[in-house]
């Protein structure tokens, strides 16, 4: 199985501030990647597909990038609602496999 | 209204078992793969099993393989997942999802149900 590794597990960041997390993947997944928003209570959100490119009606400030083995998520200017849980995914293999999730706490 | 509904989550006895089923509406539902993934309580997403859209190929994680069994009606616009001999560790909340269709072997997903919560204990 692929395995994908988040960091940071946990961040701490202020309104306004630039937020950058990480997805290592164990072996090359191309660009064959998503990222999601989860918020508490609720079911995940398709912010980022094929790594780079942004989901519909998800705002600008979202944005990612990599291939390969190492992707990032980068949120530009974190607004209020942008607090929640992130996770990455790939899917170069249909043996689906999920990042073990970045909480973005207040700070 | 593009959306899935979860619904049959409840209480089971390990080594019993229990159909999960999920209503979509809104999209031309034969035309994607669906998939199921979970969540146990405080813990991260794990991907369960998938379904072509034709219901010919299916998938499963290691986990559960021999275990469930992932189905689909299209006359009814309904995914199924039937849990056989269910343990401790089944405990999660499952979601359905829809295919994004950004993958040549593999699925994202772009719309996600509510989730419904099976909870596996004696």
């Amino acid at each position: 199985d692929i395995q994908l590794t988040q960091s940071p597990s946990f961040l701490s960041a202020s309104v306004g501030d630039r937020v950058t997390i990480t997805c290592r993947a164990s072996q090359g997944i191309s660009s064959f990647l998503a990222w999601y928003q989860q918020k508490p209570g609720k079911a995940p959100k398709l912010l980022i597909y094929a790594a780079s490119s942004l989901q519909s009606g998800v705002p600008s400030r979202f944005s990612g990038s990599g291939s390969g083995t190492e992707f990032t998520l980068t949120i530009s200017s974190l607004q209020p609602e942008d607090f929640a849980t992130y996770y990455c995914q790939q899917l170069k293999s249909y043996l689906i496999t999920f990042g073990g999730g970045t909480k973005v706490e207040s700070k | 209204e593009v959306q899935l509904l979860e619904s049959g989550g409840g209480l089971v006895q390990p080594g019993g078992s229990l159909r999960l089923s999920c209503a979509a509406s809104g999209f031309t539902f034969s035309t994607y793969a669906l998939s199921w993934v979970r969540q146990a309580p405080g813990k991260g997403l794990e991907w369960v099993s998938a379904i072509s859209g034709s219901g010919t190929y299916t998938y499963y994680a290691d986990s559960v393989r021999g275990r469930f069994t992932i189905s689909r009606d299209n006359s009814k616009n309904t995914l199924y997942l039937q849990m056989s001999s269910p343990r401790a560790e089944d405990t999660a909340i499952y979601y359905c999802a829809k295919d994004g269709d950004h993958g040549d072997y593999g699925w994202d997903f772009d719309l996600w149900g509510r989730g419904t919560l099976v909870t596996v204990s004696s």
